[in-house]
């Protein structure tokens, strides 16, 4: 099925412990992005990407690396999981920036770490 | 800065009324869209406006743009149980088109 996937949907760290999210999406998507969602906080953006090989950093970015060396993949790499990044994380991707897609989500990663 | 302010932040309404939301947003927009997010689930898009348009329908959905006043309104006509979510809007600025940002969303409760 076409679309954002995810893994894992699930994710309990112990603090400083590091861990990579997986995104990968099959609609030739341009641009791939990872949010955070907290209660009462909306989405916060982390990282973007706009192609392969081209990443930026977003709000909330300190504590998380990103690559893009394919268009399919966007993985989001958690160096030293400390609790405040405690979160549900979503990818998301878009095709033709500037030309107002909408953007597709992934279904989420939920992250705890104790 | 999160843009993109929801308001009310909830809303509940019986089965068959009409729900309206409201955006307000802060600097010039390239566009401005709306998603849904079921309770666990990941966000749906739903509609999209630009900001030379002031007005879109999507089935029971009409959503409206006023750039002087830097808002927006989503209406969900004849609503049903099903429609009970968070939705969100979220604003694409015209000095970068790569960044979507939303805001803390409104979450409605269809009662049956």
């Amino acid at each position: 099925n076409a679309g954002v996937t995810q893994t894992p949907k699930f994710q309990v760290l112990k603090t400083g412990q590091s861990m990579t999210l997986q995104c990968a999406q099959d609609m030739n998507h341009e641009y791939m992005s990872w949010y955070r969602q907290d209660p009462g906080m909306g989405l916060r953006l982390i990282h973007y990407s706009v192609g392969a090989g081209i990443t930026d950093q977003g709000e909330v970015p300190n504590g998380y690396n990103v690559s893009r060396s394919t268009t399919e993949d966007f993985p989001l790499r958690l160096l030293s999981a400390a609790p405040s990044q405690t979160s549900v994380y979503f990818c998301a991707s878009s095709y033709r920036i500037g030309q107002g897609d909408g953007y597709t989500f992934g279904s989420g990663t939920r992250l705890t770490v104790v | 800065s999160q843009q993109g302010e929801e308001d009310p932040q909830a809303l509940s309404i019986q089965e068959g009324e009409n729900a309206t939301m409201n955006c307000s947003y802060k600097t010039s927009i390239n566009n401005l869209q709306w998603y849904r997010q079921n309770s666990g689930r990941g966000l749906v898009h739903l509609i999209l406006i630009r900001s030379n348009e002031r007005e879109k329908h999507s089935g029971r959905l009409r959503v409206t743009l006023d750039t002087s006043k830097k808002s927006s309104s989503l209406l969900i006509t004849a609503s049903r149980a099903a429609d009970t979510a968070s939705y969100f809007c979220a604003k694409r600025s015209g000095g970068s088109n790569y960044k979507l940002t939303f805001g803390k969303g409104t979450l409605l409760t269809v009662n049956p």
